[in-house]
Order: structure tokens, then sequence, then C-alpha cells
């Protein structure tokens, strides 16, 4: 139980056009999603949370006209990145969290992007 | 800033060896915890130590919290080649699950 799936798993894109990942909990309702990035050999560091029918909320220095997150169901969250530059490239991860175990994140297997 | 540290060195043991890692923390915590990352993959939830335990163990994982010190270890006994990975540590400073990481300790097990 408590798995939650990305897609796509890897994903390459041209300067200036937007990529949107999916992250879905697959066999529970997800109250909370939370949003990584991670830089290689870099550890992980927090871009946003998102509770399902609310806005994000974004770490400082996360622009959030640029990573746009929607999570409007209890499995699903997006995460946008508008119009992607080289610097955006980097492995983005979900996790996602339910109320019944609320001191526990359920991770995604990650999606690589890569910004050419 | 990263709430959690480990030290950077990255571990290469032979099977069958023991393999310590650790972690500092700045701010108080409700708890901390550890995963495991495979390369290029997600992370795997190791186990949770909470701020009113020292010790707790989990299969060949045994973990230590010291408060007084802001630290934790992650010992993982009698390793195996699929031990072979990075390993974190992470606090929840804020104490509204938006956790911390540390950088990492990357532990590679030789058969």
């Amino acid at each position: 139980g408590a798995v939650v799936s990305q897609h796509p798993s890897r994903v390459i894109c041209k300067s200036g056009t937007s990529v949107k990942i999916e992250c879905r909990s697959l066999d529970f309702q997800a109250t909370t999603m939370f949003w990584y990035r991670q830089f290689p050999k870099k550890s992980l560091m927090l871009m946003a949370t998102s509770n399902e029918g609310s806005k994000a909320t974004y770490e400082q220095g996360v622009e959030k006209d640029k990573f746009l997150i929607n999570h409007a169901s209890l499995t699903l969250s997006t995460l946008t990145v508008t119009s992607a530059h080289p610097e955006d490239s980097s492995f983005y991860i979900c996790s996602a969290q339910t109320s019944g175990r609320p001191d526990t994140q359920y991770f995604g297997p990650g999606t690589r992007l890569t910004v050419l | 800033s990263q709430q959690g540290e480990e030290d950077p060195q990255a571990l290469s043991i032979q099977e069958g060896e023991n393999a310590t890692m650790n972690c500092s923390y700045k701010t108080s915590i409700n708890n901390l915890q550890w995963y495991r990352q495979n390369s290029g993959r997600g992370l795997v939830h190791l186990i949770l130590i909470r701020s009113n335990e020292r010790e707790k163990h989990s299969g060949r994982l045994r973990v230590t919290l010291d408060t007084s010190k802001k630290s934790s270890s992650l010992l993982i006994t009698a390793s195996r080649a699929a031990d072979t990975a990075s390993y974190f540590c992470a606090t929840d400073p804020y104490g509204n699950n938006r956790l911390a990481f540390g950088k990492g300790n990357q532990v590679v097990v030789i058969p």
C-alpha cells in the first residue's frame, strides 16, 4: 500500500516550453502533497506544499509563477514548470501524506527534467 | 537552509560490515526520520524516531537520537550489496511536515 506514482519519469524539452509533471497517490487519499527538487549529488529541497482544493504554499525563493502547482483531487497533484530554462533541469520528486499517518510522507519515484 | 546535515563523507564498506552515518540538526524537533534513495529513484522511508526516544531498531537498522547534541546516527548492521544507496535524515523544524533534508551520505557496499 501507500504507492505514489509520477509521470513522466523522464522528460526532455526545449527552452521556453512548459512541462507538466503529475503526482498520483494510487491507493490512498492524499490530503497533502509536497514537491521537492534535487540537484545531482545534492539533497532534496522542498519547493511547495499543496492541500487538496486550496492554493499551494511555496517555500521562500521558489517562484510561484514559474512552478505552478495544482492539487485538484485527493489523488492528484500537478507541477507545471513554465517557460523552462536549462537551469530548471533537475530531479523533481513529489510526496504524499494522508491524514491517517501525518508523520509519514510517501515519495514518488521522481521525474528527471532536462531542458535543452 | 537545511536543518539536518549528515557528515558529507561517502562510505565504502565490505559486505557484512556495519555502516554508521551521522546527522546533525539545528532546531528543536518532534521527530527525525531517515530515508534511503537508490540512484535516480525516489525516497524510501526507513525509520522515524521521536524526540522522546533515544534509540530505535527496525530489522538491521538502529537509530539513535541525542536531542541535547541535536544529532542522530543510523547504523546498518551486516550490510548487503543491496544497501548501496544514499541515506538522508530529515527533520520537521516547523511541525507541519515541511521536511528539511540533510545532504545525504552515499554508502557503497562491496560484495
